[in-house]
């Protein structure tokens, strides 16, 4: 069965510092990957998205991702945080055979200043 | 372009009531999908209409259950309910394409006590 596991619940990290989100999938077949961001109370903004290609992705407010096959992972990272980007982060993978996304559990990131 | 609008944005409800909730999704977008954020759950998906039909369906009992009409607009319902289904609930909107990205509106906190 699809799955997506996002091993850290909850990280601390102080402004500047460098980010990285953990993600490992189980999908048999291509996955379509994404990164969405949520902010208190609000609902879920895209961060990136892959579907094919280099492996290496650039999304949205300074984050990218690496999809790597042999490691069934899709890391998340970001080279300096800022203060803004405390919220919680969710991982998901395109289930194509059932046209649903697959979610992780989610990260919270508290940054420090 | 304007981007999803679900509403109302909060409701309180009382157990064994029902509740009729609304997304309107992206003008152009045939798809909406629907997902119920717990804390202790995460994300999961309800079911997805695309051109006025149920093209796909989660794990979730019949009192929960959804439409779409000609403009795409979609509405879901909940009956009977119960305090368990106390939660945030997301609508996905996307042109229904497998490759491409979902959008999703700001969701609708409900409260059942």
């Amino acid at each position: 069965a699809q799955s997506v596991t996002q091993p850290d619940i909850h990280i601390t990290v102080s402004e500047g510092a460098s980010l990285e989100l953990r993600c490992n999938y189980s999908y048999g077949a291509t996955p379509y990957l994404f990164w969405y961001v949520q902010s208190p109370g609000q609902g879920l903004q895209l961060l990136l998205k892959y579907f094919s290609g280099d492996t290496l992705v650039q999304g949205i407010k300074g984050f990218e991702a690496e999809f790597k096959r042999s490691q069934s992972s899709f890391n998340l990272r970001k080279p300096s945080v800022h203060w803004s980007d405390a919220a919680e982060y969710f991982c998901a993978v395109f289930a194509g055979n059932n046209r649903k996304l697959i979610w992780g559990l989610g990260t919270s990131l508290a940054v420090n200043p | 372009k304007a981007g999803v609008t679900q509403t109302p944005r909060y409701l309180i409800k009382t157990r064994g009531q029902q509740v009729t909730l609304s997304c309107s999704p992206i003008s152009g977008h045939r798809s909406v999908s629907w997902y119920q954020q717990t804390p202790g759950q995460g994300l999961q998906f309800l079911f997805e209409y695309f051109s006025e039909t149920q093209r796909n369906k989660g794990n979730f009992p019949g009192r929960f259950s959804g439409r779409q009409f000609s403009n795409s607009r979609s509405e879901m319902n909940v009956s009977t309910l119960e305090l368990g289904d106390s939660a945030l609930y997301l609508c996905a909107s996307s042109s229904g394409q497998i490759n491409t990205e979902a959008f999703f509106g700001q969701g609708t906190r409900l409260t059942v006590v």
